[in-house]
């Protein structure tokens, strides 16, 4: 089974600020990473597919880049509405397998 | 608007076994994979596996595999779990979504003791 690393596992971080989470393969995923927002208590949502495909309905703050093992996701200006998890996923093979999750929280 | 909604949880003893549904609708359900994700109380998500939109494949995470069943009625828009031989590992949400995880339900809570 590929194993998704995600870093870090919470980040603290101010409105208006740039931030990038990061996730990491096991082995070369081409590109089949997609990300999901899950904030308490909701359903996970899709927010960008195939590394930087956005998902219709989300902000153009987020984007996704990355080949090969490694990907990021980048918020280019966080929002108090941003609060939440945000986990990655691999498509590649099978099965399936999630990262374990970065929490993101308001400093 | 698209619609997945899980129904069926609730408290299961361990050892017995339970069968979740999904019921879809704003979409051509019949047109699309169709996939379930648990996430055990304050854990990560875990991907249980998929069924194409024929039934003819299904792809399950291999721990899994012995005990949990997937079907589909596409006559009546409908997923199903069926887990047996349940333990307190099970215990989780379980969400449907569409293979693409572009759509999710509001997930079920499946709680598993005696």
């Amino acid at each position: 089974d590929i194993q998704m690393t995600q870093s870090p596992s919470v980040l603290s971080a101010s409105v208006g600020e740039r931030v990038t989470l990061s996730c990491r393969a096991s082995q070369n995923i081409n590109k089949y990473l997609d990300w999901y927002q899950q904030r308490l208590g909701e359903a996970p949502k899709l927010l960008i597919y195939n590394t930087n495909n956005f998902h219709t309905g989300n902000p153009s703050r987020f984007s996704g880049s990355g080949s090969g093992t490694d990907y990021t996701l980048t918020i280019s200006s966080l929002q108090p509405e941003d609060v939440a998890t945000y986990f990655c996923l691999q498509r590649n093979s099978w099965p399936r397998t999630f990262g374990s999750g970065t929490k993101l929280e308001l400093k | 608007e698209v619609k997945l909604v899980e129904s069926g949880g609730g408290l299961v003893q361990p050892g017995r076994s339970l069968k979740l549904s999904c019921i879809a609708s704003g979409f051509s359900f019949d047109d699309y994979w169709m996939a379930w994700v648990r996430q055990a109380p304050g854990k990560g998500l875990e991907w249980i596996g998929e069924i194409s939109q024929d039934s003819s494949t299904i792809n399950y995470t291999p721990p899994l595999k012995d005990k949990f069943t997937f079907s589909r009625d596409n006559a009546q828009n409908s997923l199903y779990l069926q887990m047996s031989k349940v333990g307190s590992e099970d215990t989780a949400i379980y969400y449907c979504a569409t293979g693409s995880f572009d759509y999710w339900g509001q997930g079920v809570m499946v709680t598993v003791s005696s």
